[in-house]
């Protein structure tokens, strides 16, 4: 069966430091990827998503970046973080078109 | 573009009622449809999903869900919740992209609280 394991579970970072968030999924072989934010009664917004090795397409400009240096790893980085950066980070992984999405358990990032 | 209308933020119902969380999607063609649910604190889980065929979908954890064309609905329900079913829930409606991507659109969710 297909498993997905995201870390650190919460974090603390003051602003200006650097971040490194990742995201590996076994069980399967070149599946999509996701990283989504969900902030405080915003929903889930979706900030990169990737189809294959190095090719990661954004939706929104921000201060982050994503990267996948091997096909079951997703890593979300910051060179400097801003308060406005805090929030649930989860990352999630599909199959091909039309699937469900599959959930890791989130990264609680807070900015002080 | 497509879109999801969760009309419903907050839900409080007694524990043994009846439920339904109301979802309503805009889409161009056939929609393939989710619902998900989340707990403080963890990721989203995966209730139930549509892709065609039978307009009434069977999921985990009791819950059912019914695809109405008509009226753009998929409205979840349960027939008797349970004190464990406290959550937040998410309906999702996916596109199938160029590139083997999709495009999934979430809605802003409802949060549900089940009193004794």
């Amino acid at each position: 069966s297909q498993t997905i394991h995201q870390w650190p579970a919460t974090l603390v970072q003051p602003v200006g430091s650097p971040l490194s968030l990742e995201c590996t999924v076994e069980g399967t072989s070149n599946p999509n990827l996701y990283w989504y934010r969900q902030a405080a009664g915003r929903g889930l917004q979706l900030l990169f998503y990737s189809v294959g090795i190095g090719q990661i397409s954004s939706e929104v400009p921000q201060n982050l970046s994503a990267s996948r240096p091997q096909d079951r790893q997703f890593i979300l980085s910051s060179k400097k973080l801003l308060l406005s950066d805090s929030g649930f980070y989860l990352c999630a992984w599909s199959y091909r078109a039309s699937s469900p999405l599959h959930f890791g358990n989130g990264t609680r990032l807070t900015v002080t | 573009a497509q879109s999801v209308t969760q009309p419903d933020i907050h839900i409080t119902v007694s524990e043994g009622a009846s439920l339904e969380l109301r979802c309503n999607y805009s889409y161009g063609a056939t929609p393939y449809l989710f619902w998900y649910v989340q707990s403080p604190g963890q990721g989203l889980q995966l209730l139930l999903k549509y892709f065609s065929g039978d307009t009434l979908v069977q999921g985990i954890k009791g819950f059912e869900a019914e695809f109405k064309r008509s009226q753009s609905s998929f409205n979840l329900r349960k027939p008797s919740v349970h004190w464990s079913d406290a959550a937040e829930y998410f309906c999702a409606v996916v596109s199938p992209l160029s590139g083997g991507y999709q495009k999934v659109t979430f809605g802003t969710g409802t949060k549900l609280q089940v009193i004794p």
